[in-house]
């Protein structure tokens, strides 16, 4: 059954380092999604990604995040310069239909900074 | 504002015990799709069910049940009979994006089924 893959499943960084989670969607899907969970939390949207360029994203996603396709099967979330507070895990997610089918989350990738 | 709300924040039952988990919805969308989300203990979010706002025929699948009442804007889920292995956080997600397909996710339960 097809999944979508997240690397790393666990990433520890310092205070102030880039830091780059990857993904590889279900292949023939066309939305993407990064999503995280801090903690004991809920789970919150950060962005979506359609046709090569960001459709939506909500006020988590500031400046220092960025997506990126670069070869059309990856899917990445980079943090540029990573704060205690992005302690959190990572789940991107995929999506093929054009009109809202359902969601397939990877296993997600946990980020802790110290 | 759109938003959803999930109002039992844990819930524990005895195995064999039926649980409803709650869930109410807010939106002045006309059309949008309700979804449940699994959460286990191991981490990973498993699609359970999704429900277009036209469609509010109930369903029963095995030992779930869903409850969608769009007067109330509520859509309700029912384990039968549950087991341990449902012990989980249960995530209610509206998606009101239409087809960019943002989910908002709820605050979810947590559901604790002891033997």
């Amino acid at each position: 059954e097809p999944e979508v893959t997240q690397t790393p499943s666990h990433q520890v960084t310092q205070m102030g380092q880039e830091v780059i989670l990857r993904c590889v969607p279900i292949s023939n899907h066309l939305y993407f999604y990064w999503y995280r969970q801090i903690l004991g939390q809920k789970v919150e949207f950060l962005v979506s990604f359609y046709n090569n360029e960001i459709s939506e994203k909500s006020e988590i996603f500031d400046d220092q995040f960025s997506v990126e396709r670069p070869d059309g099967s990856n899917f990445t979330l980079k943090i540029r310069s990573t704060k205690l507070e992005d302690s959190a895990m990572y789940f991107c997610a995929s999506r093929g239909t054009a009109f809202a089918g359902e969601l397939f989350f990877g296993e997600g990738s946990r980020l802790t900074v110290l | 504002a759109q938003k959803v709300t999930q109002a039992q924040t844990e819930i524990s039952v005895v195995e064999k015990e039926d649980v409803t988990l709650d869930c109410v919805y807010e939106t002045r969308d006309t059309t949008y799709y309700l979804f449940w989300y699994k959460q286990p203990p191991s981490g990973e979010l498993v699609f359970l069910i999704r429900r277009n706002s036209f469609d509010e025929q109930n369903e029963i699948s095995g030992r779930y049940s869903w409850n969608f009442q769009k007067s109330t804007s509520s859509f309700n889920f029912t384990i039968t009979a549950s087991q341990v292995v449902d012990s989980a956080v249960y995530f209610c997600a509206p998606n009101y994006g239409g087809s960019q397909g943002n989910l908002i996710f709820g605050k979810g339960t947590k559901l604790s089924v002891k033997p």
